[in-house]
């Protein structure tokens, strides 16, 4: 069964305390991971997507990488506005694509 | 603000009601996805729509159904509700069909079941 896996649950930082998010997955066939950020009674928004093993996309202070198995996504000098929940979604194909959601990282960046 | 818009915002029922959830996709945008969210679950893929056709079902219970309109609006229906259908219900958009690339979600409807 396709699966995705997020840690922390849940991470506290200070302000400008760099740190990373992880994303594993074990899917049969990977066409794609997507990150997205979501903010407390909002929809969810998109921030990258990732194909390949190796594969880099930054954005202001953050930065998602790619390998095999996970991805990261790092968060250099966080500011309180960088608090979300942070998603993972794995596009699989099952007879049709869709996309595999974890249950996310919650952040909480503190002045 | 993506562009996609959800109406009601809010909505409270009693079990074995039926509701009716209503998405707006992007301008340009001929797939809609509807997805459940509740907090042990996390997002669940229920339906997509393309250009007026279903294109895939993910975890859509038989008591749900959803349909796209002729201007690309989409509705999703749940009925004989029941306490654990409470959640948030998000729609999003997207311009491609069978690829499953971005997606941009609306705000959501969070419902109530009593």
């Amino acid at each position: 069964e396709d699966q995705v896996t997020q840690s922390p649950e849940a991470l506290r930082l200070q302000e400008g305390e760099s740190s990373s998010l992880n994303c594993s997955y074990t899917v049969s066939g990977l066409r794609g991971l997507f990150w997205y950020r979501q903010d407390p009674g909002k929809g969810p928004e998109f921030l990258f997507t990732l194909y390949s093993a190796g594969e880099e996309k930054e954005k202001e202070r953050l930065k998602a990488t790619l390998t095999k198995k996970e991805s990261f996504l790092h968060i250099t000098a966080p500011k309180p506005e960088d608090s979300a929940t942070y998603l993972c979604a794995v596009r699989v194909n099952t007879g049709f694509q869709k996309l595999v959601f974890g249950t996310g990282t919650r952040l909480l960046v503190s002045p | 603000d993506s562009g996609v818009t959800q109406t009601p915002k809010h909505l409270i029922t009693a079990t074995g009601q039926r509701v009716t959830l209503r998405c707006s996709p992007r301008s340009g945008d001929l797939s809609v996805y509807w997805y459940q969210q509740s907090l042990d679950q996390g997002l669940q893929f229920l339906i997509q729509y393309y250009n007026g056709e279903e294109r895939a079902k993910g975890n859509i219970l038989e008591r749900f159904s959803a349909q796209q309109f002729p201007d690309l609006h989409s509705e999703l229906n749940l009925s004989s509700l029941e306490l654990g259908d409470s959640a948030l219900y998000f729609c999003a958009s997207s311009v491609a069909g069978v690829e499953v690339n971005e997606q941009f979600f609306g705000p959501g409807t969070r419902l109530t079941v009593l």
